[in-house]
């Protein structure tokens, strides 16, 4: 089973500023990689499925990149509502796809 | 707009069985390969199951093979996880969601309790 491990753990980050979040996968996925945003009490949402292709609706201030084992989701300018958690999933090796352990971007 | 409701959720004692269902509406459930995603109080996402839109296939995670079985009524636009031999490890929130490899649409999920 494939491993994804996010880092860190938890980002503070100020509104207008860049977030940038990342994933590792124990080995290479190719760009089979997806994000989804959660929100407290909310279901996840899908954000970018590809590694880098946004998901119908998202705004252009998310965008993935990467490809084999190393993942990016930069978020360029913050708004009060991209405050949330982030997961990572590979879908490379499926089934299982497996998701990574999150990200919590909070406000600085 | 696609919708995602699901249900059958509650409180179950360990060894003990419950049904969820999910009502799908909005965009073409028979074309559309189905999945649960759970997720335990606190913690990250869990696949569960998945199963193409003509029962081409179904695959289980690892850690409720055996005991889960997931299932779909095209006519009827509904998607089901039938769980027996319930544990408490598997204490979630659990998601219906819909998409191929990844989850494009989810529903707002159904809380499975299990304690005695």
């Amino acid at each position: 089973e494939i491993v994804m491990t996010q880092s860190p753990a938890t980002l503070s980050v100020s509104p207008g500023e860049r977030a940038t979040l990342s994933c590792r996968a124990s080995q290479s996925v190719s760009s089979n990689l997806a994000w989804y945003q959660q929100k407290p009490g909310q279901a996840p949402r899908l954000l970018i499925y590809g590694a880098s292709t946004r998901a119908t609706g998202i705004p252009a201030r998310f965008s993935g990149s990467g490809s084999g084992a190393e993942f990016t989701l930069t978020i360029s300018s913050l708004q009060s509502e991209d405050f949330a958690v982030y997961y990572c999933q590979q879908y490379n090796n499926w089934p299982p796809c497996t998701f990574g352990q999150g990200t919590k971007l909070e406000i600085k | 707009e696609v919708q995602l409701v699901e249900s059958g959720g509650g409180l179950v004692k360990p060894g003990g069985s419950l049904r969820l269902s999910c009502a799908a509406s909005g965009f073409t459930f028979s074309s559309s390969s189905m999945n649960w995603v759970r997720q335990a109080p606190g913690k990250g996402l869990e696949w569960v199951s998945s199963i193409s839109s003509s029962n081409g296939y179904i695959y289980y995670a690892d850690s409720v093979k055996g005991r889960f079985t997931i299932s779909r009524d095209n006519a009827k636009n509904s998607l089901y996880l039938q769980m027996n031999s319930l544990r408490a490890e598997d204490t979630a929130v659990y998601y219906c969601s819909s998409g191929l490899y990844y989850f494009d649409y989810w529903g707002q999920g159904t809380l499975v309790t299990v304690s005695s």
